[in-house]
């Protein structure tokens, strides 16, 4: 059980086109599902907080304009990379959480985005 | 500055050797994940400990919860090349889990 579909798993689009990633959430209902961004060689950095029904919550440094987030669905959240650019390209994972504090966290198997 | 610092930042030792990866939280940790991964890929769940003083093995892997020194330790004895990857220790804020810094191992064989 807990398991979270992160889709695709790599996508590579050219300078100034949009990216859109899907995070679904299969056999459990998700209120909230974070965003992370990673770099090679970098550790995992947590860009958003995604809240079904509401706003994201941007960490500071995250251009929300730019990585757009919306979660319209207990199961659903996406993230859409605008105008991607080069220095856009990076690895992108989500997670959710499946219970209370401490209950466990399930993450996505993550997308390479690269922007030629 | 992160909350969730690793240390050391790389790692690269010889097949064989023993070693421990520290990840110090700069607020109280009331419990702790940690986590190996190659970059590009998923994330591997290794373990997670929440009590003071917890320790926990798997395999060659063993991690110990401080919760007085806000610190957990991660040791791999004779380390392999299979255990390459970076670790990432991992907490829960209650609302939100935020991961340490990373470190990154690399096995000589």
């Amino acid at each position: 059980g807990a398991v979270v579909s992160q889709h695709p798993s790599r996508v590579i689009c050219k300078s100034g086109t949009s990216v859109k990633i899907e995070c679904r959430s299969l056999d459990f209902q998700a209120t909230t599902m974070f965003w992370y961004r990673q770099f090679p060689k970098q550790s995992l950095m947590l860009m958003a907080t995604s809240n079904e029904g509401s706003k994201a919550t941007y960490e500071q440094g995250v251009e929300k304009d730019k990585f757009l987030i919306n979660h319209a669905s207990l199961t659903l959240s996406t993230l859409t990379v605008t105008s991607a650019h080069p220095e856009d390209s990076s690895f992108y994972i989500c997670s959710a959480s499946w219970g209370g504090p401490m209950d466990g966290y399930t993450f996505g198997s993550g997308t390479r985005l690269t922007v030629v | 500055s992160q909350e969730l610092e690793q240390s050391p930042q790389s790692l690269i030792v010889q097949e064989g050797k023993n070693l421990t990866i520290n990840c110090t939280s700069s607020k109280t940790l009331y419990g702790l994940y940690w986590y190996k991964q190659k970059y590009g890929e998923g994330l591997i769940f290794l373990m997670m400990l929440q009590k003071g003083g917890e320790e926990k093995s798997h395999e060659k892997i063993t991690a110990k919860l401080d919760e007085k020194k806000q610190q957990s330790s991660l040791h791999i004895t004779a380390s392999q090349p299979s255990h390459a990857g970076i670790y990432l220790c991992g907490a829960d804020r209650g609302n939100q889990f935020y991961f340490g810094t990373g470190t990154s191992l690399t096995v000589i064989p």
